[in-house]
């Protein structure tokens, strides 16, 4: 079964600083892989999504991803960090055939201090 | 813009209270979805639907059901709530395979409270 493993439950970083959300994954084929973000009180929205080609993908707000077939992760990295990127990221994978159900990893946390 | 809504942010019920939420989309998708979110679990699904009156079970659908009448419209049905139904629910939605962008679009999610 498929699954997705986000190592880290809760991030602090200073404000200005890089940053790497850690995201790996099981899956039979090479799946369609997701991060998304949640802030406090609402719905998830995309950040970026990888489906084939580069495998360094962009996203909004600054956001890229990379994808590594050989170690099976599709880590969120930032450059600097800004105290508006406190929030919860979801990494998740789905299908490039069948049904449609996306595997949500468990999420990690970050806390952004000045 | 996709616009996915929910009936309620916030919801407080009673046990064995029967509970409808409610989740209203506008961009003609086929696909809908309903999550429960719990800390350290993540997202995991209940049901999803790709058509109307077409339903399928997730991950957890025990103490749950679901009704799609409406292309728009998908409600997840607590028949009889219990205190360990306490939860985030988020719906939301997507284009069929090979159509769309294959972004889920989510609505804001309804945080439930059963005493």
């Amino acid at each position: 079964a498929q699954s997705v493993t986000q190592p880290d439950i809760h991030i602090t970083v200073s404000e200005g600083a890089s940053l790497e959300l850690r995201c790996n994954y099981s899956y039979g084929a090479t799946p369609y892989l997701f991060w998304y973000v949640q802030s406090p009180g609402q719905g998830l929205q995309l950040l970026l999504k990888y489906f084939s080609g580069d495998t360094l993908v962009q996203g909004i707000k600054g956001f890229e991803a990379e994808f590594k077939r050989s170690q099976s992760s599709f880590n969120l990295r930032k450059p600097s960090v800004h105290w508006s990127d406190a929030a919860e990221y979801f990494c998740a994978v789905g299908p490039r055939f069948g049904n449609e159900k996306l595997t949500f990893g468990t999420g990690t946390r970050l806390t952004i201090i000045p | 813009d996709v616009k996915v809504t929910q009936s309620s942010r916030y919801l407080v019920k009673r046990t064995g209270e029967k509970v409808f939420l409610e989740c209203v989309q506008d961009m003609d998708h086929e696909n809908m979805f309903w999550y429960r979110q719990d800390p350290g679990l993540g997202l995991r699904l209940i049901y999803f639907s790709y058509d109307v009156k077409m339903k399928e079970k997730g991950d957890i659908p025990e103490g749950y059901s679901v009704s799609r009448e409406k292309k728009e419209r998908f409600s997840l049905i607590l028949e009889s709530a219990s205190t360990n139904q306490t939860s985030m629910y988020l719906c939301a939605t997507k284009d069929p395979p090979g159509q769309g962008d294959y972004e889920q679009y989510f609505g804001p999610g309804t945080r439930l409270t059963v005493t």
